[in-house]
């Protein structure tokens, strides 16, 4: 799987949107980027992931660069809610067609939104 | 919606007993993942399972061991624990898709005495 790089921490002002950027330069071509997050010793959280087009869902949003060297997921507005570690994965999409795939979590960023 | 579930949730064993911990899938999820956290440190993965099968191994100890019964739900063995064992540990599961968005439970926390 290819590593990502991402800051360690980051702040955002309740109701700003919050932008966490995240470098995957190794990516293949085959390689989805996955986004979770973690709140505190709760679960990790599935977000959204994507291959090369821009994707949206009720929670985020997740930009990729054309030449897919970087990513930025985005949370339109901010609440106290979405303190977490945000994980930026990169990986090939498991399933029945190419492998079970486990998710490698680097470092995150730790996003601290305040009021 | 039904979510992956987890138990028990909290677990406190000395050292060198054993442990069992529980996991039962979303509805219709197939495959199985277990994931270790200790204390300030990321997940990190320990072994899957789909369709009973053992589909893939991380860095997960000898004294552990794992299954995935008919019914798809999972357990976790552990014996021999130490120390070192205390952590969260995650199940997490996925449906049979091409693509498999993992969902996690809401951890167990063991803790070695």
């Amino acid at each position: 799987d290819a590593k990502t790089t991402q800051p360690p921490s980051m702040d955002c002002a309740e109701g700003r949107a919050a932008n966490l950027p995240c470098n995957h330069s190794t990516i293949s071509g085959n390689e989805y980027v996955y986004w979770y997050r973690q709140i505190h010793s709760q679960g990790p959280q599935y977000i959204i992931h994507g291959l090369k087009n821009n994707e949206t869902n009720e929670m985020a949003s997740l930009i990729i660069t054309e030449d897919r060297k970087s990513s930025t997921l985005i949370l339109p507005h901010a609440t106290l809610r979405d303190t977490a570690v945000y994980y930026c994965i990169v990986r090939v999409a498991g399933g029945r067609n190419t492998g079970f795939q486990k998710l490698v979590f680097g470092t995150g960023t730790r996003l601290l939104v305040s009021p | 919606a039904a979510g992956v579930i987890q138990s028990p949730r909290h677990l406190i064993k000395e050292k060198r007993e054993t442990a069992t911990l529980k996991c039962y899938p979303i509805p219709r999820h197939d495959t199985v993942y277990w994931y270790q956290q200790g204390p300030g440190q990321d997940p990190q993965f320990l072994i899957s399972f789909y369709e009973k099968m053992q589909s893939d191994k991380g860095s997960i100890p000898d004294r552990f061991s794992a299954q995935q019964f008919s019914d798809y739900h999972s357990e976790l063995n552990m014996s021999s624990l130490e120390l070192g064992d205390s952590a969260l540990y995650f199940c997490a599961s996925s449906p049979p898709a091409v693509t498999d968005t993992q969902y996690f439970g809401p951890g167990t926390r063991l803790t070695v005495l």
